[in-house]
This record gives structure tokens, C-alpha cells and sequence, in this order.
């Protein structure tokens, strides 16, 4: 069965400063990858996907990440984060042809100012 | 606003109870998600449903029902609650293959 880790249950960055949140999925071969982000009191909404090709994926609020197979990784990465960006972020995999998503425990982001 | 509706936002009820939560898909989404999200047990795949038909099943207790009408809205019947079922509950949908877009989510709380 799949499964995602996220390692970081909580991370805290200053506005300005760089991110990487860290994703690990467990799954035999490639699966298709998400991540979504949960505002407080918010719905989940898509940050970028990753299904095949090139490895690094953009997405919107100047989002990206990057699939490495080797690693099993799929971590997300912002150069400068904002005050904006504090919320709960979510890695999720799907394996090709499962129908469902499988989330990670999420990690929640604190923006000092 | 990904175009996924669900009523009503917040639901409070008795232990015992039964309760009907719906989900409006985006337009000519024929498929329809329904995930649990709990402090213990995070964010859970329940059921899918495909044009009126189920296609796959998660960890969703036989309390616990769903079904796809004919115009593809959705509703999720959660019966004899327990204190355990608090949990926000969201509905997601998606063209065949495709991203899942998630709707606001349905906060339930159980007293």
C-alpha cells in the first residue's frame, strides 16, 4: 500500500526567508504527486502536481517542487515565503489508476515577521 | 474557489444520530470524492463515486453510506453517530484521471 511521510510536524520560518517542506512516499512504482495547502478554517486547495516528465514543477503562489526517484522524495520549495503562506500543507500521492489520494500527517507553517 | 460546493458548513448533533451532508461537483465532474479529516486519524480517503456508480472504497464504516444522484451531487449519511466522528469532511471532484478539486468541507461536530 502507499503511504507518504511528511517528517516535519511543524516548521516555523521568518517572512523573507527561504522553504522546503519535505515529502517521502512509499509506493512501488511512480505514483502521481500532489500538494495542497489548508488555510485555517479552509478547504484544501492545489498547490502544483507532478505527473510525469520534467521533474521540477512550478505552481501558484510561486510554489515548486521537485520529484527525485532516486530519493522518493517530492519536497516543496518557496525562495521567499510570506506572512500569507502560514497554513497547513499536505503531500499526497496517487497510485496511477487508484482513484484516491493518500495524505501525509501534513506539516503546519508559522511565519515570523 | 475551486467550483466545489458543500452544505452546510458546520453541523451539530447528538450522539446517535444520523446526518446527511452534499456535495455539488464542478460542472461535468462525474466523479466524487469523500475524505474524513480527524485530529487522529489526519485526512482519509472514505469513497468514490463514478457516474452514479461506487469505484472505490476506503476506510468507511458501515455506519456510514454514501450515493450519486443522476444529476452527480452527492450525499454522505453518517448513522448512530459516536463522539469519534467529529471531524471536517470534505467532498472532492474531478474528471476522469484527473486532479482532485476540493470543496470547503462539511466541520461536524458530535456532542
Amino acid at each position: 500500500a502507499q503511504s507518504v511521510t511528511q517528517p516535519d510536524i511543524h516548521i516555523t520560518v521568518s517572512e523573507g526567508a527561504s522553504l522546503e517542506l519535505r515529502c517521502n512516499y512509499s509506493y512501488g512504482a511512480t505514483p502521481y504527486l500532489f500538494w495542497y495547502v489548508q488555510s485555517p478554517g479552509q478547504g484544501l486547495q492545489l498547490l502544483l502536481k507532478y505527473f510525469s516528465g520534467d521533474t521540477l514543477v512550478q505552481g501558484i503562489k510561486g510554489f515548486e517542487a521537485e520529484f527525485k526517484r532516486s530519493q522518493s522524495s517530492f519536497n516543496l520549495r518557496k525562495p521567499s515565503v510570506h506572512w500569507s503562506d502560514a497554513a497547513e500543507y499536505f503531500c499526497a500521492v496517487e497510485a496511477q489508476g487508484a482513484q484516491k489520494l493518500v495524505f501525509g500527517q501534513g506539516t503546519r507553517l508559522t511565519i515570523n515577521p | 474557489d475551486s467550483g466545489v460546493t458543500q452544505t452546510p458548513k458546520h453541523l451539530i448533533t447528538a450522539t446517535g444520530q444520523r446526518v446527511t451532508l452534499r456535495c455539488s461537483p464542478r460542472s461535468g465532474d462525474l466523479s466524487v470524492y469523500w475524505y474524513q479529516q480527524s485530529l487522529d486519524q489526519g485526512l482519509q480517503f472514505l469513497i468514490q463515486y463514478y457516474n452514479g456508480e461506487e469505484r472505490a472504497k476506503g476506510n468507511i464504516l458501515e455506519r456510514f453510506s454514501a450515493q450519486q444522484f443522476p444529476d452527480l451531487h452527492s450525499e454522505l449519511n453518517l448513522s448512530s453517530l459516536e463522539l469519534g466522528d467529529s471531524a471536517l469532511y470534505f467532498c472532492a471532484s474531478s474528471p476522469p484521471g484527473q486532479t482532485q478539486y476540493f470543496g470547503p468541507g462539511t466541520r461536524l461536530t458530535v456532542l
